[in-house]
């Protein structure tokens, strides 16, 4: 299995733009994980998703963020319009049950200009 | 709510000597706890878990944690560390043993001197 693939790895935008992120789960993994990290606020849960239902938002920071997934293998994270306060890496993760523990992309590192 | 705190942000240590990295959370109920590492420029991986059972927990690269309900810690212990071991540590977690979210710590920086 390729694990779980996110796209793109690094991404440079100005402020104002829309930025859009991506995420391929693992196959047969029901759960899907939004994170975003960074030095000040460490590792936040943006959303997750269930067979593709949306759970849990309470994460994300504001109505300039969304988050889809259209079908179980794919899922998307949006910034509209981007501010330099986004700038972070944004984690994909999924897993089968929460206790199988998460498997967690690569990482997308976004830096708003 | 649960909430974990990882009491060290940074551990220097020299190579082959024992390290202890802390960590302390708090939940009301039944908890599922998680040690993950992170490498530069890597996601996250897993090193151990505690789900129930045993208290002691063990991963196969010599890292181990115990799980300590009255004093509510899952510490991280390495009895002798190598330079590979440089990385970033998290501590977290879950109450619910389905897809629930994770809680994860602030981390702990490891720096392994030779």
């Amino acid at each position: 299995d390729a694990g779980v693939i996110q796209s793109p790895r690094h991404e440079v935008t100005e402020m104002g733009q829309e930025v859009t992120l991506r995420c391929k789960p693992i196959s047969g993994h029901d759960y899907l994980f939004w994170y975003r990290q960074t030095m000040m606020r460490g590792l936040e849960l943006l959303i997750y998703f269930n067979n593709n239902v949306p759970i849990d938002d309470s994460g994300m920071p504001e109505d300039r963020f969304s988050a889809k997934m259209p079908n179980a293998s794919f899922s998307t994270l949006k910034i509209q319009p981007s501010e330099p306060r986004d700038s972070a890496v944004y984690f994909c993760a999924s897993t089968p049950r929460g206790i199988d523990g998460y498997t967690f992309g690569s990482g997308t590192r976004l830096t708003v200009v | 709510a649960q909430s974990v705190t990882q009491l060290d942000s940074q551990v220097p240590v020299f190579e082959e000597a024992p390290v202890e990295l802390r960590c302390n959370y708090s939940s009301s109920v039944s908890v599922y706890l998680f040690w993950y590492v992170q490498y530069p420029n890597q996601g996250l991986q897993l090193l151990l878990k505690y789900l129930s059972g045993s208290t002691l927990v063990e991963s196969i690269n010599g890292f181990e944690a115990e799980f300590n309900k009255s004093q509510t810690s899952f510490h991280l212990r390495k009895p002798s560390v190598h330079i590979s071991d440089t990385a970033e540590y998290f501590c977290a977690v879950s109450d619910d043993n389905q897809g629930g979210k994770l809680i994860f710590g602030q981390g702990t920086e490891l720096s392994v001197k030779p």
